[in-house]
């Protein structure tokens, strides 16, 4: 079982550049996150997807879109990056119900320049 | 939304002792869970403990255990018998079992701990 993989683990964009961070997982979860870590400040939710084919906001939404292209994968798209999007990215998963658990994927380290 | 304060920016443990991490957070619902995730220098989110609010008893794994204070809406870790491979930051966080929250994690800040030898 690999669980939950992010690709790429790093990379550097330019001002204005766009870019998909992807994410999977082969543990048949339901539900799947994406949340942003800065210095100082914990993890963010961005975005989360409660089942295949829906998606909502989170705390931090903007600039930011998604597609659950189907139950194992949840993408995340830069449109037009900017400097306040460096941060690490973190893709996340988890089945509810009795284990109300979220298994992380390693992160990916994004700078914009 | 629910907000999760860990006031401990870093501490420090020497081996073998015991450490204990603070949280509280700030909810009006009653049905929630508690999680503490370490937080390696690899970058990795390892889950150390969770803990169901309506659950009296205090979980614990291995050397890890908690002190759930509902009515206080306190929850601090214990980490007893420290080890080197401890190091790392600790975030506290919060489930909202609310359909429309997602169950989604709410985070806390974190505290970084370093043990010494």
């Amino acid at each position: 079982n690999a669980g939950v993989t992010q690709t790429p683990k790093f990379q550097v964009l330019k001002t204005g550049q766009s870019m998909t961070l992807q994410c999977a997982q082969d543990m048949n979860h339901n539900s799947m996150y994406w949340y942003r870590q800065d210095p100082g400040m914990g993890l963010r939710l961005i975005y989360y997807s409660a089942s295949e084919g829906t998606t909502d906001k989170g705390e931090v939404p903007n600039g930011y879109n998604v597609s659950r292209l189907n139950k194992r994968e949840f993408s995340l798209r830069l449109e037009s990056a900017a400097p306040s999007q460096t941060s690490v990215y973190f893709c996340a998963s988890s089945v509810l119900g009795t284990v109300y658990e979220q298994y992380f994927g390693p992160g990916t380290r994004l700078t914009v320049t | 939304a629910q907000t999760v304060t860990q006031s401990q920016p870093e501490m420090s443990v020497q081996e073998a002792e015991t450490v204990t991490l603070s949280c509280t957070y700030d909810t009006s619902e009653n049905n929630y869970y508690l999680f503490w995730y370490k937080q390696p220098p690899s970058r990795q989110m390892i889950l150390v403990i969770r803990q169901e609010a309506y659950k009296q008893q205090n979980a614990t794994e291995n050397r890890f255990s908690v002190n759930f204070q509902k009515a206080a809406k306190s929850f601090s870790l214990k980490i007893s018998d420290s080890q080197l491979g401890d190091t790392a930051m600790y975030f506290c966080a919060f489930m909202s079992l609310e359909v429309d929250s997602g169950y989604a994690l709410n985070f806390g800040k974190g505290t970084s701990l370093l043990v010494t030898p």
